[in-house]
């Protein structure tokens, strides 16, 4: 079963930032939180990931609380490209771990 | 760099027929990943290996399903008999072996069984 709990759907506005929680209060000390999303017809796509600190890249940026029971996703300008299911993972380090999806997110960017 | 490769991206079968699909992951990438994605769900992992090795396949269906992956690189999933409850979307990814690295998915094989 999956490890974070997400709401299922949300809406935002053009260019405005998107905001995207997720929960997962049981993670471990040497897990990682992964994000993924999944525009429609097209296999899963990797975003960003985080141990503790906050992250930042071209895509995105990723603020998880000090305790790391949670996280947030920050599209800082959303796009309707940016129309997609967002899937939050947590994971352990090792590169080769499987990731377990849940049902993620439905973000729905209108114009 | 070329991404992770699928083919067929659909295929329309009747049941009781067999079916295959073929994944050439990122070259380099040691771990691969058979995913299947019912509609409305996330995926799901059927099997992943470790350069030749099935390391974990619990979730494989082996009366009907089989996957190989010669000489570490190419994987082939094939289900036989196909049954209507296969219909499904069935992706590769693949990763390097890594710490904290993260895995590319293919578009995927969209599977219809009639």
């Amino acid at each position: 079963d999956a490890k974070t709990t997400q709401p299922t759907s949300m809406d935002c506005a053009e260019g405005r930032a998107a905001n995207l929680p997720c929960n997962h209060s049981t993670i471990s000390g040497n897990e990682y939180v992964y994000w993924y999303r999944q525009i429609h017809s097209q296999g899963p796509q990797y975003i960003i990931h985080g141990l503790k600190n906050n992250e930042t890249n071209e895509m995105a940026s990723l603020i998880i609380t000090e305790d790391r029971k949670s996280s947030t996703l920050i599209l800082p300008h959303a796009t309707l490209r940016d129309t997609a299911v967002y899937y939050c993972i947590v994971r352990f380090q090792g590169g080769s771990e499987k990731l377990v999806f849940g049902k993620g997110t439905k973000l729905t960017v209108n114009p | 760099e070329a991404g992770v490769v699928q083919s067929p991206r659909y295929k329309i079968i009747e049941k009781k027929q067999p079916v295959a699909f073929w994944c050439n992951p990122i070259s380099g990438h040691n771990t691969l990943y058979w995913y299947r994605q019912n509609l409305g769900q996330g995926p799901e992992l059927l099997i992943r290996y470790e350069n030749e090795e099935a390391v974990d396949d619990s979730q494989l269906p082996k009366d009907r399903f089989s996957a190989e992956r010669l000489k570490g690189v190419d994987s082939t999933l094939k289900i036989q008999p196909a049954e209507l409850g296969d219909s499904a979307v069935y992706l590769c990814a693949s990763s390097a072996v890594v710490v904290g690295t993260e895995a590319f998915f293919g578009q995927g094989t969209r599977l219809t069984v009639v």
